[in-house]
């Protein structure tokens, strides 16, 4: 079955360490999206991707680090320098840059201990 | 400035009953709009969208929802809950010139409660 698998479905992390949150795709879409989650407030952008090589900052990039070697791979690393990293994390992905829905992974849940 | 509201933060209901989840958008464009659910802990599932072609949009699980650009609205609408329709439920805008990711403003998201 096509789809995103995003991995680990729970992380902890401990102060000052940094931890990448792994998602990958297999249904040949060009774009690739990361969202942050917290309760009440929607789906905050922090990257995104438009093609291979290239990535793009949305809303709230600081604290985090992405990279896109492979199309189907997009990890996110919530670096240190998140003051508040605990959330839960979505990724996505579209057909390309100019297609208008978006299809979600299972998200992953990131606690600070 | 573009925005997407959700009228209601949670929303209670009873099997059996009809639901209504409400969505303004401000657009100075023409839109496309979707809804999308989440159940706990899980990624978001497209429900429905609408996309500039009939104005009455039938999505999966029995929903629908109507684009009425003179009042900017997009409700979703059930007739008849089911106990597995709890979950939460976001109103999306996607905005031309389509650019990837940004052009994607989220709702807050409202809670459907469903009580037997």
């Amino acid at each position: 079955d096509g789809g995103i698998t995003q991995s680990p479905k729970y992380l902890f992390r401990k102060e000052g360490q940094n931890v990448t949150l792994s998602c990958e795709q297999n249904l040949n879409h060009d774009a690739m999206y990361w969202y942050r989650q917290d309760p009440g407030q929607g789906l905050r952008l922090i990257y995104y991707s438009q093609i291979v090589n290239d990535f793009q900052k949305g809303d709230i990039a600081e604290g985090y680090s992405v990279s896109r070697e492979k199309k189907e791979s997009f990890p996110l690393t919530v670096t240190s320098a998140q003051k508040n990293p605990t959330a839960f994390y979505l990724c996505a992905s579209s057909i390309s840059d100019k297609s208008t829905e978006a299809f979600f992974g299972q998200g992953t849940r990131l606690t600070v201990v | 400035a573009q925005s997407v509201t959700q009228l209601d933060s949670h929303v209670s209901v009873s099997e059996g009953t009809p639901v209504l989840l409400r969505c303004n958008y401000s657009s100075s464009y023409s839109p496309s709009l979707f809804w999308y659910v989440q159940h706990p802990n899980k990624g978001l599932q497209l429900l429905l969208k609408y996309t500039s072609a009939a104005t009455l949009v039938k999505g999966i699980n029995g929903f629908e929802a109507e684009f009425k650009k003179s009042e900017t609205s997009f409700h979703l609408t059930k007739p008849s809950a089911h106990m597995s329709d709890a979950a939460e439920y976001f109103c999306v805008v996607s905005l031309p010139p389509y650019q990837a990711g940004t052009a994607l403003i989220f709702g807050k998201g409202t809670t459907l409660s469903v009580s037997s």
